[in-house]
């Protein structure tokens, strides 16, 4: 699977939108994108996922550039318990059958000021 | 509800004396999988279960063993536990290909 690159941390207040960003330029045509993340002291929960085009849920929307070398999480409205490390993971959902791997990099540690 | 629940949550062991750590889902979910967390190296997978009577190695299975009896159970097994598997445990599952994967609350595990 190939490799994604995202900032160590970032800040947000409360209450406005976040945009989690990550670059994923190696990325393959069969690469899904997914967001998972981890709240402190619990286990990584899944956000949303995506392969071309934008996709929203009642988390988050992802968008993917129309290159798809990058996306971008979108929280649209922070709230405290949004603070928790976010990992954007490549996945080849088509050849690797069998397999539910996820590969977690160091992902962005997001701190949401009151 | 729908979940994954491990036990237990936290154990404090001994170098060599062997344990399970019990991982169960209520989804009816084809494949499970655990990963250990150390600080710096991320989750790595350990092994993983595509269905009943199916396991694979994952990137880091020395030192465990896994079985796969029942759909709903995948428990990870230390015959002989050693330090360097002092971690922070996860059981993950899901229903089929590319679906999101529900985890547990994790295992912290300390081996002495």
């Amino acid at each position: 699977d190939a490799k994604t690159t995202q900032p160590n941390s970032m800040e947000s207040n409360e209450e406005e939108p976040v945009h989690l960003p990550c670059n994923h330029s190696t990325i393959s045509g069969t690469d899904y994108i997914h967001w998972y993340r981890q709240l402190p002291s619990q286990g990584p929960e899944y956000v949303i996922h995506g392969l071309t085009s934008n996709v929203n849920n009642r988390m988050a929307s992802l968008a993917i550039a129309e290159d798809r070398k990058s996306s971008t999480l979108i929280l649209h409205r922070a709230t405290l318990r949004d603070a928790a490390v976010y990992y954007c993971i490549l996945r080849d959902d088509w050849t690797n059958f069998g397999n539910e791997k996820l590969t977690f990099g160091t992902g962005t540690r997001l701190t949401i000021i009151p | 509800e729908a979940q994954v629940t491990q036990n237990p949550r936290y154990l404090i062991t001994v170098t060599g004396k062997k344990l399970t750590v019990t991982c169960s889902q209520n989804m009816n979910h084809e494949y499970m999988s655990w990963y250990r967390q150390d600080p710096g190296l991320g989750l790595r997978q350990i092994y993983y279960s595509m269905n009943v009577e199916v396991t694979d190695k994952g990137d880091v299975p020395e030192g465990y063993k896994v079985s796969r009896k029942e759909k709903r159970n995948f428990p990870l097994i230390l015959e002989s536990p050693s330090p360097n598997q002092t971690s922070l445990y996860f059981c993950a599952s899901s229903s089929q290909q590319g679906n999101e994967q529900y985890f547990g609350p994790g295992t912290r595990l300390t081996v002495t």
